[in-house]
């Protein structure tokens, strides 16, 4: 069973261009929702997360959009850059539970052609 | 600035064989936590600590054992490797327990059992 879905698998956008990842969640006490980018041969690491009582997160050419009432959220990256080549996951948590546990999405390969 | 330093970085067993995976960190974090990244599934918990001398079960634990002895290291056990257990292991760790947290992870471990 799969708490978090994110859409697509693989991703190619041209330079310039908008990438945008789709995640949804089935979980209502989730209220914790960071994007993890992974270069390859690296660990993730943390690009940018929103909480529920927020409907959009910007931090330079990297924007969340969360839409509660729907359980989903997405990034969308501006002027994408052969730089932002990498994979992306979503993931999810609940502050409740005080453990730190990330439920993460399937990722998305995401590949910016020059 | 080493932060989160996994060993070994690639392993191949055979099956049946055992295996410890090492991970230190030396950000004095108190949470820690090995995941298992295989293609298609994103990350996956395997187990996780939230301070010295603790250990739970994530979403797959089965076929895997963990310890805790000291705060900067968490030990990930396989005792009779099998070839489901292929994959790449990723160990991290957070200051915290409850959302809003950053979790750093380490370059991960490739393991392939034959």
């Amino acid at each position: 069973q799969q708490q978090v879905k994110q859409s697509p698998q693989s991703l190619i956008v041209q330079k310039g261009g908008i990438s945008i990842i789709n995640c949804a969640y089935e979980n209502t006490a989730f209220d914790y929702f960071p994007w993890y980018q992974q270069f390859p041969g690296k660990g993730p690491a943390l690009l940018i997360a929103i909480r529920p009582d927020v409907s959009e997160k910007k931090e330079g050419r990297f924007t969340i959009s969360f839409n509660k009432s729907a359980k989903q959220f997405s990034l969308h990256i501006m002027d994408s850059q052969p730089g932002d080549s990498a994979t992306y996951f979503c993931a999810a948590t609940t502050d409740s539970s005080n453990t730190g546990k990330l439920i993460f999405g399937q990722g998305t390969t995401l590949q910016v052609k020059p | 600035n080493a932060g989160v330093t996994q060993t070994p970085k690639f392993r191949v067993l055979k099956t049946g064989q055992s295996m410890t995976l090492l991970c230190a960190q030396d950000m004095n974090h108190e949470y820690m936590y090995w995941y298992r990244q295989d293609p298609g599934m994103g990350l996956r918990l395997i187990h996780y600590s939230v301070g010295e001398g603790t250990t739970a079960k994530g979403e797959v634990p089965d076929g895997y054992n963990v310890s805790r002895l000291k705060k900067q290291n968490f030990l990930l056990g396989l005792e009779s490797a099998a070839p489901s257990q292929t994959s790449v292991y990723f160990c991290a760790s957070s200051p915290i327990g409850g959302a809003n947290t950053e979790a750093f992870f380490g370059q991960g471990t490739r393991l392939t059992v034959v």
